[in-house]
């Protein structure tokens, strides 16, 4: 079925440090991927998305870009601030699965000041 | 714009009592979530509703009922809660073309 991996954290960078977060997918099909972000208590908010093969998602700084060949989705930032600190998920959501999307088990990211 | 809203935001209850949380939106999504987020979990699915008169279990839905009462409110009831549903409880819609999905604010429920 249908699954996503995500590293685990938490991550722990300096302010103006470069953040990936990987993530890899399982999926049959032409999923589309996400980057969602929870902010200390606050729900989920969408960050970026992509949806087919070599598309590049951007938003706040981050990006991240679809690469099927390597069933990748790792997201990337090239300085983060403090701001930043939040828990971050990896998605998918494939037409066959009925509108559900499968999230990754989530990477807690601190950034130091 | 609203969004997604969820009432309560916070609740207490002890064991053996019953709630509803409730859950509206505003962006005429046809699909409508209801997940749990428990330390080390992550979200679990609870119930889902694709479309205005369907809902569907999820990965944990045990202990739970949901009603989708238009296509803008789905609500989640605890009949008889128990501490293991101790939780934070978020609902969220789905849009059409990608299923992106929207959240609300959650609701934190502690059961005594």
């Amino acid at each position: 079925g249908n699954s996503v991996t995500q590293m685990e954290g938490p991550v722990t960078l300096s302010e103006e440090a470069f953040l990936t977060i990987n993530c890899t997918y399982t999926a049959t099909g032409y999923p589309s991927l996400f980057w969602y972000v929870q902010y200390p208590g606050e729900g989920l908010q969408l960050l970026l998305k992509a949806t087919k093969a070599d598309d590049k998602g951007s938003n706040k700084g981050f990006e991240a870009t679809y690469r099927k060949e390597t069933t990748s989705f790792h997201l990337e930032k090239g300085s983060v601030q403090v701001s930043d600190s939040a828990v971050y998920f990896c998605a998918l959501s494939d037409r066959s699965s009925a509108s559900k999307i499968i999230f990754g088990s989530g990477t807690r990211l601190s950034i130091r000041p | 714009n609203a969004g997604v809203t969820q009432t309560p935001k916070f609740q207490v209850l002890k064991t053996g009592q019953s709630m509803t949380l409730q859950c509206a939106q505003d962006m005429n999504h046809n699909s409508m979530y209801w997940y749990r987020q428990d330390p080390g979990m992550g979200l679990r699915l609870i119930y889902y509703s694709a479309s205005e008169g369907t809902t569907d279990k999820g990965e944990v839905p045990n202990g739970y009922n949901v009603s989708r009462l238009n296509k803008r409110e789905f609500s989640l009831r605890l009949e008889s809660a128990a501490p293991s549903q101790t939780s934070v409880y978020f609902c969220a819609s789905g849009g059409l073309i990608v299923n992106e999905q929207f959240f609300g604010p959650g609701t934190r429920l502690t059961v005594l």
